[in-house]
């Protein structure tokens, strides 16, 4: 049915602060990504799920990050005791193939 | 280092006028090559996807891709006002889900 979505569309933390940002997948689709987007530059990888395993968090750029999707379809990405530098756009995708999707992004601003 | 390589733009074209968007990558293994459109503040939207060499056409688009060459093109012909936008390349390197992707080309469109 409808597309990806995510909550909340705005977030301001002020620092060190936790923050948890949500992604709800296509309907049936078995992968999920997250992205990081800086301002004029291209999505930068996070991580990944199949299903509900997570098979690739190599991306997550500090142990601060906490990422989960515990049944297979929602997914959460945490981050704990926010820095300034966590301040981005956070992106979900979601595939059934190759084609990946992208929800409308969280914007996060830590003041 | 895996890379994707795009100008980074402006590239200012004249309404109805074809543009020309360019990307090369490092990896000659590379299998799956995306373009995706993003208007600012939005997220980014898949256009098109090629897998084989040569050109594939969807409406006003044509991606063109050459494997030996390592390149990737997205051209639009009869450009609008509505293309202006930030266009992305992305490269499935090796990896079976994992995207590296280029930082984007602006694309005006001038009336």
């Amino acid at each position: 049915g409808a597309g990806v979505s995510q909550s909340p569309r705005y977030k301001v933390a002020k620092r060190g602060q936790d923050v948890a940002l949500r992604c709800d997948p296509i309907s049936g689709h078995v992968s999920l990504f997250w992205y990081q987007q800086a301002l004029g530059q291209g999505p930068e990888f996070l991580t990944y799920f199949q299903n509900e395993a997570q098979l690739d968090k190599s991306g997550l750029p500090s142990d601060r990050f906490f990422a989960e999707r515990p049944e297979g379809s929602v997914s959460t990405l945490k981050i704990q005791r926010t820095q300034q530098e966590d301040s981005a756009v956070y992106l979900c995708a979601s595939s059934s193939d190759n084609e990946q999707f992208f929800g409308p992004g969280t914007r996060l601003t830590v003041l | 280092q895996k890379e994707v390589e795009q100008n980074s733009g402006p590239l200012s074209v004249p309404e109805g006028a074809i543009a020309s968007l360019n990307c090369t990558y490092s990896d000659r293994g590379s299998q799956s090559f995306f373009w995706y459109r993003q208007y600012s503040g939005k997220s980014p939207e898949l256009i098109m996807s090629i897998y084989s060499n040569g050109d594939k056409e969807d409406g006003r688009f044509t991606a063109q891709l050459n494997k030996a060459s390592q390149y990737v093109s997205l051209l639009i012909r009869d450009s609008q006002p509505s293309d202006s936008a930030t266009y992305l390349c992305a490269v499935n390197m090796g990896s079976n889900y994992q995207l590296i992707w280029g930082a984007g080309t602006k694309l005006i469109i001038k009336p």
